[in-house]
């Protein structure tokens, strides 16, 4: 049973461009989670999807805007990419059971911008 | 605003030796207080939720205890493979989403 994927594994891309990270949920999972994580520090919320509407956001700006489609998979996306906006990119599935069993995570998408 | 501190930044054990990571919260409405493993190059993997003062959970070597405004996860004769990041988060009621701590990366040495 294929976990959550996450394409691309890396990414390079210059300041001010845009930037489009996608994201598979785990098989029988209906909710997406983004998390941004720095270098050294623990996941920050970025925000989350169900039923193809954002259900929560974290304290990022609108720069980052996503999706769901009707598959449940989901994409991230960053307009007017900023040096700070280097991080590891963690895409987190879950039912809705996740306090129970927890959120499944990918391996994330290692983005640098130059 | 839900705020976690994880003590030690780091931690280097001998192979067998016990010990101890700290997970200081606050929050408005405690949800869930859950424990995540994270190797390098990989995101992290569920360990445990805790939902109320005095719980306690195992799993191998590994055992986690909540209070108010702590919870700690016990590593007991600790194994090479134990080496990774723990992180600890909380999650407040009705908010989806979960506050982390920096974590505490330990390494064991055999």
């Amino acid at each position: 049973d294929a976990g959550v994927t996450q394409s691309p594994t890396h990414l390079i891309k210059t300041r001010g461009q845009q930037v489009t990270l996608r994201c598979s949920p785990k098989s029988g999972h209906d909710t997406v989670s983004w998390y941004q994580q720095a270098l050294g520090q623990g996941p920050q919320f970025i925000f989350q999807y169900y039923e193809e509407e954002e259900r929560q956001r974290g304290n990022f700006p609108d720069r980052f805007s996503g999706h769901q489609f009707p598959n449940y998979s989901s994409e991230l996306n960053v307009n007017a990419l900023l040096l700070g906006d280097s991080a590891l990119y963690l895409c987190a599935s879950s039912s809705n059971l996740a306090d129970r069993y927890g959120y499944t995570f990918g391996s994330g998408t290692r983005l640098t911008v130059v | 605003e839900d705020q976690v501190t994880q003590s030690p930044e780091a931690l280097r054990l001998q192979e067998g030796e016990s010990s101890s990571l700290n997970c200081s919260y606050t929050v408005s409405g405690l949800r869930g207080l859950f424990w995540y493993r994270q190797d390098p190059g990989k995101g992290p993997e569920f360990l445990f939720t805790l939902y109320s003062a005095g719980e306690e959970k195992e799993k191998e070597r590994l055992k986690a205890t909540l209070t108010k405004k702590e919870s700690f996860l016990h590593i007991t004769a600790p194994k090479p493979e134990d080496s990774a990041t723990y992180l600890c988060a909380v999650g407040g009621t009705g908010r989806r989403a979960l506050t982390f701590g920096s974590g505490t990366r330990l390494q064991v040495q055999p």
